[in-house]
């Protein structure tokens, strides 16, 4: 059975302190891994789509990388306003796009 | 382009009693999926539809619950003879047909049973 796991559960990191949220999967044939931020009672927002090993996505502090075992998130200087919870997902080959979602990372940005 | 919608917010209800959710979609968006949530976990698979069709229906989903997309637009929820183990969030999230996999969700409807 598809797995993804993401580590650690929990982040506490200071305004401006760089660090990287991890998701780790075990699927075959991989379609796609998606990256997504979930703020507390909200449903979650879509953030990135990666494809194959190697591939990057940026979107102002955060990056997005993917190889074959494991995807990073990496937040550079972050604000208070990156807290959320940041979730990953995979998606399997096959006919349905029904993407299997990890227990998620909460980050908490000290001022 | 007014997002997903879902109704209600939120729902208190007694053990035993039938609860039914709504999602409505963004328009032209032919996929569309319910997921459900518990505190300090991610979002759980529970059934699956392009347009109004029910392709796929994760073992979660007992017989006590039932969906439904008619003419491929709103879709409803339902759960009979409620549990408190179904006190979650349910999320519906929707894609356009094309799409690789990203999907739009609602804010999710909260359901407490006492």
């Amino acid at each position: 059975e598809d797995q993804v796991t993401q580590s650690p559960e929990a982040l506490r990191l200071q305004e401006g302190e760089s660090s990287s949220l991890n998701c780790s999967y075990t699927v075959s044939g991989l379609r796609g891994l998606f990256w997504y931020r979930q703020d507390p009672g909200k449903g979650p927002e879509f953030l990135f789509t990666l494809y194959s090993a190697g591939e990057e996505k940026e979107k102002e502090r955060l990056k997005a990388t993917l190889t074959k075992k494991e995807s990073f998130l990496h937040i550079t200087a972050p604000k208070p306003e990156d807290s959320a919870t940041y979730l990953c997902a995979v998606q399997a080959p096959g006919g349905s796009y029904i993407p299997t979602f990890g227990r998620g990372t909460s980050l908490i940005v000290h001022p | 382009d007014t997002g997903v919608s879902q109704d209600p917010r939120h729902k208190i209800t007694k053990r035993g009693q039938n609860v039914t959710f709504r999602c409505d979609p963004i328009s032209e968006h032919n996929r569309l999926y319910w997921y459900r949530q518990t505190l300090g976990q991610g979002p759980e698979f529970l059934t699956y539809f392009q347009n109004e069709a029910q392709l796929e229906k994760s073992r979660l989903l007992s017989d006590r619950f039932s969906a439904e997309r008619p003419k491929g637009s709103f879709s409803t929820l339902e759960i009979q003879r409620t549990e408190q183990g179904d006190s979650a969030m349910y999320l519906c999230a929707t894609s356009p047909a094309g799409s690789t996999g990203e999907l739009f969700f609602g804010e999710g409807s909260r359901l407490t049973v006492l």
